[in-house]
């Protein structure tokens, strides 16, 4: 598509329950991050895709987190039993291919994932 | 996770007066990218820097690669209104075949009419 999409953009759930985040990428974009981003603060960095694989996912808080891509596009961002710190809105963002080429290096982020564990 | 020390936090402004922002970091970037975010939205780039010591403008936007790759700056002249949001700096760096981005604490615009 011709931007980032991130759905649902808003999700309230109980504490205890699973949620699933989905960002589907720039067509051609071969590089996918998910962020965190707290009430009022930074961009807290989640996971790296290069395609389907992911050689970084140092920043994922805990083992209720977790992700993945198929298909070299579409990815979902899974929280397992919610916790109300999870609360927080969760971007992603792409990047197409292009070691070395200065215009590749840009991410294009989505609106975001707006979620609040009650 | 790792941040950058992104200065001042917090800005207000009248409109017409110049802003100056800036981020520092221990570590060597390639990349310095800008961004701004508007309240339920995305960032979105502002300018990309590539190279040490490289000045770049966009509009009445104008950003600044460090010579040491440590540390850029944003200024924004003549500020409005819609300027009002919150800035991001990130650095890009590439190791272990991994492209790595970090971001700024970020720093909060608010304008005065």
């Amino acid at each position: 598509g011709a931007g980032v999409s991130q759905s649902p953009s808003n999700k309230v759930t109980e504490k205890g329950k699973d949620v699933e985040l989905r960002c589907d990428p720039i067509s051609g974009h071969t590089a996918l991050y998910w962020y965190r981003q707290s009430l009022g603060q930074g961009l807290e960095f989640l996971i790296y895709f290069q395609g389907n694989s992911a050689p970084d996912k140092s920043g994922l808080p805990s083992d209720r987190f977790s992700a993945e891509r198929t298909g070299g596009s579409v990815s979902t961002l899974t929280i397992q039993r919610t916790q109300q710190e999870d609360s927080a809105v969760y971007l992603c963002a792409s990047r197409e291919r292009g070691q070395g080429t200065s215009g590749a290096n840009v991410l294009t982020f989505g609106a975001g994932s707006r979620l609040t564990v009650l | 996770g790792q941040q950058l020390n992104q200065s001042p936090q917090s800005m207000f402004i009248q409109e017409g007066e110049d802003v100056s922002m800036n981020c520092t970091s221990s570590s060597i970037f390639n990349t310095w990218l800008w961004y701004k975010q508007d309240p339920g939205e995305g960032p979105v780039l502002l300018i990309a820097l590539y190279k040490a010591g490289e000045l770049t403008s966009n509009g009445r936007l104008t950003a600044q690669f460090g010579i040491t790759r440590k540390d850029s700056f944003l200024n924004i002249s003549a500020s409005i209104p819609s300027d009002v949001g919150i800035y991001f700096c990130a650095g890009q760096s590439f190791g272990s075949g991994t492209y790595k981005y970090i971001f700024g604490t970020g720093t909060r615009l608010k304008v005065l009419a």
